[in-house]
């Protein structure tokens, strides 16, 4: 059971680099998130989507673009790092949209801006 | 806007103490209340939601109940394990439905059991 798999699970960039994460999941959810977990402020949501072709943002969107060409698959970018995107970010999929709850998450993927 | 509130941790019991971690929430509207978990190295997982007020979420052995007077919504667990060790997360989304809803995370109380 594949689930949500993020790759890659580790990067360090430079500042001024770019860099995708990318997102798959198997169980043919319509919604899809990014979300960015930094110490002492839980997960806030970047971008999120609620079906192939379609992206939204969340609640911190700046410095991020997305992608959802298949609905199976995520991207996260960042044309240009900087250090304050240096976190831990989740990719999450859902069946009906946030209200039921259940979420499911990647093990998520380190980045490291220097 | 819609918050969630979480005691600080860490929290660490010995095992087979009982367990409170403290949810509070602030929410226009009637939102659905949920607790994740987070193991270590892993990503959140869902450990029990409720939906409506004096609804009583559980799951290996952890509730919580949907307190709308006091805007609560606090884990509670009879006799921890070392395996309940982890980071717990309360969330709320706002409950209407559709993908304008986004879940809203506290920032995380970390359990620590120790045999």
């Amino acid at each position: 059971n594949a689930g949500v798999t993020q790759t890659p699970k580790f990067r360090v960039l430079k500042t001024g680099q770019s860099m995708t994460l990318l997102c798959a999941q198997d169980m043919n959810h319509e919604y899809m998130y990014w979300y960015r977990q930094d110490p002492g402020m839980g997960l806030r949501l970047i971008h999120y989507s609620v079906g192939e072709g379609t992206t939204a943002k969340g609640e911190v969107p700046d410095g991020y673009n997305v992608s959802r060409l298949k609905k199976q698959n995520f991207l996260l970018g960042l044309e240009s790092a900087a250090p304050s995107q240096t976190s831990v970010y989740f990719c999450a999929s859902s069946s009906l949209g946030p209200n039921t709850g259940e979420l499911f998450f990647g093990e998520g993927s380190r980045l490291t801006v220097l | 806007g819609n918050s969630v509130t979480q005691m600080e941790g860490p929290v660490t019991l010995s095992e087979e103490a009982f367990l409170t971690i403290n949810c509070t929430y602030t929410a226009t509207g009637y939102p659905s209340l949920f607790w994740y978990v987070q193991y270590p190295g892993e990503g959140l997982q869902l450990l029990l939601k409720a939906t409506k007020a004096d609804d009583k979420g559980s799951n290996k052995g952890f509730e919580a109940t949907y307190r709308k007077e006091t805007t609560s919504f606090h884990l509670e667990k009879g006799s921890v394990q070392v395996s309940d060790s982890a980071v717990y997360f309360c969330a709320l989304s706002d409950g209407y439905g559709g993908a304008t809803n986004k879940l809203i995370f506290g920032t995380g109380t970390l359990l620590a059991v120790q045999p």
